[in-house]
């Protein structure tokens, strides 16, 4: 069963704004993960945040995690438009290895 | 020096044609995965194997068989193809292992995409 849900699906802003997408999980996790994804490309790993940290700083991105919401958001900050990508939250279930993606926020920055 | 490299990019067949999918990392991780992704951008995992070993099988039709000849390379055959197929497919690799698990980063390959005709 899916783990992670993106919110929203789509966001459209203009360069220089901030990007706020949000992930919300079910089960209990040991870490969360978020993943860029470039049109025709494979993912990329952004920012892991482990289940006890809070908050987490990668260059323009902030990543926050509350384990007793059972979500997490990442913000990006300054948008450019090369930050135009779906961005994907992964978490992991505790006995196995697998990590359980979600549906994906498609993020436009409009030039 | 690509991480995780895949062959083909894109795959274009028939129905009820058997294909191969190749994957190669040199990242010298111990976990490589297969993962499907359809034309709703959702990802799932189909496949995961550590050191050569199988370690995840999904809901997956057996016409699907993953092949790991070493711990570098985890192909990917698809016998009988369907028109249900026609998707990307994503191979990763992670360091993890028997310990840690494969819930460490993973590193995606560029995707293949297969339609089948």
């Amino acid at each position: 069963s899916q783990q992670g849900e993106e919110d929203p699906q789509a966001l459209s802003i203009q360069e220089g704004e901030n990007a706020t997408m949000n992930c919300s999980y079910k089960t209990s996790i040991n870490n969360l993960q978020w993943y860029r994804q470039n049109s025709g490309r494979g993912l990329v790993h952004l920012i892991l945040i482990r289940s006890n940290e809070r908050e987490k700083h990668s260059g323009r991105l902030r990543v926050t995690l509350d384990t007793s919401k059972k979500s997490s958001s990442l913000l990006i900050t300054a948008s450019r438009a090369a930050d135009t990508a779906s961005y994907f939250c992964a978490t992991d279930e505790d006995s196995s290895y697998k990590l359980i993606f979600g549906s994906g926020t498609r993020l436009l920055v409009r030039p | 020096d690509t991480a995780v490299s895949q062959t083909p990019k894109y795959l274009v067949t028939q129905m009820g044609n058997d294909k191969s999918i190749k994957c190669e990392q040199n990242l010298g991780h111990d976990t490589m995965y297969w993962y499907k992704q359809d034309s709703k951008k959702f990802l799932k995992i189909m496949f995961s194997y550590n050191n050569k070993e199988l370690i995840i099988n999904e809901t997956v039709p057996n016409r699907f068989s993953p092949k790991s000849p070493d711990k570098a390379h985890l192909n990917l055959h698809i016998n009988s193809l369907e028109l249900g197929d026609s998707a990307v497919y994503f191979c990763a690799s992670s360091q993890g292992n028997s310990i840690s698990g494969g819930k460490d980063t993973q590193y995606f390959g560029p995707g293949t995409r297969l339609t089948v005709l």
